[in-house]
């Protein structure tokens, strides 16, 4: 199994949907999880962090991680077109520099 | 705000040619991180750094060397570049040492490397 899991996608939802990316992860990852956003030919840009079990919210982004089942999630609420892009999930051990990043859901947002 | 920097944006090197990617942040990280990023393959590690002079093997390093003589530099050296090193580089640094769980890793622009 890998350390991060995602589903590539596409995932496609209409504008001002609620998107949701899910991202699985292994006992080999326990502290601390990321959401990335990629553009086409653009760099990963960090969209939010979460440590906790529960939800975290930011404007349009919440996160959601439940240590228990081992996933970690992104909400994406009114999603525009310009929220088309790839999303990269990422843990991290404690105490570990190294990062386990997913392979990305691709999200299409239609006007 | 982080910034990290990339030598270049787009480079094309033929086989064989020793090829030197550069990466600089500027905000005292203590770590940094060279990737290599292909379709469906996702983000695979080559070599981080903790500390200036310090390395360490990522996932695949096989046909990769690093040097990190100062803090705020890393380098990625392609000792004779071959077609299948043909690629996106992507270089992030990281704050801190082992301890800080929010530590988190921004990453450069890229270099998307062809090599003919």
């Amino acid at each position: 199994q890998k350390e991060v899991e995602q589903n590539s996608g596409p995932l496609s939802v209409p504008e001002g949907a609620i998107a949701s990316l899910n991202c699985t992860y292994s006992d080999r990852v326990s502290q601390s999880f990321f959401w990335y956003r990629q553009y086409s030919g653009k760099s990963p840009e960090l969209i939010m962090s979460i440590y906790s079990n529960g939800d975290k919210e930011d404007g349009r982004f919440t996160a959601q991680l439940n240590k228990a089942s081992q996933y970690v999630s992104l909400l994406i609420r009114d999603s525009q077109p310009s929220d088309s892009a790839t999303y990269l999930c990422a843990g991290r051990k404690y105490n570990f520099n190294k990062f386990y990043f997913g392979s990305g859901t691709k999200l299409n947002v239609k006007p | 705000d982080v910034k990290v920097t990339q030598s270049s944006r787009y480079l094309v090197k033929r086989t064989g040619e020793k090829v030197f990617l550069e990466c600089v942040q500027d905000m005292d990280h203590e770590n940094m991180f060279w990737y290599r990023q292909d379709p469906g393959l996702g983000l695979r590690l080559i070599y981080f750094s903790y500390d200036v002079k310090m390395k360490e093997k990522g996932d695949i390093p096989e046909g990769y060397s690093v040097s990190r003589e100062k803090k705020e530099r890393f380098s990625l050296i392609l000792e004779s570049a071959s077609t299948n090193q043909t690629s996106m580089y992507l270089c992030a640094s990281s704050l801190s040492p082992l301890a800080d769980s929010t530590d988190t890793q921004y990453f450069g622009p890229g270099t998307r490397l062809t090599v003919l």
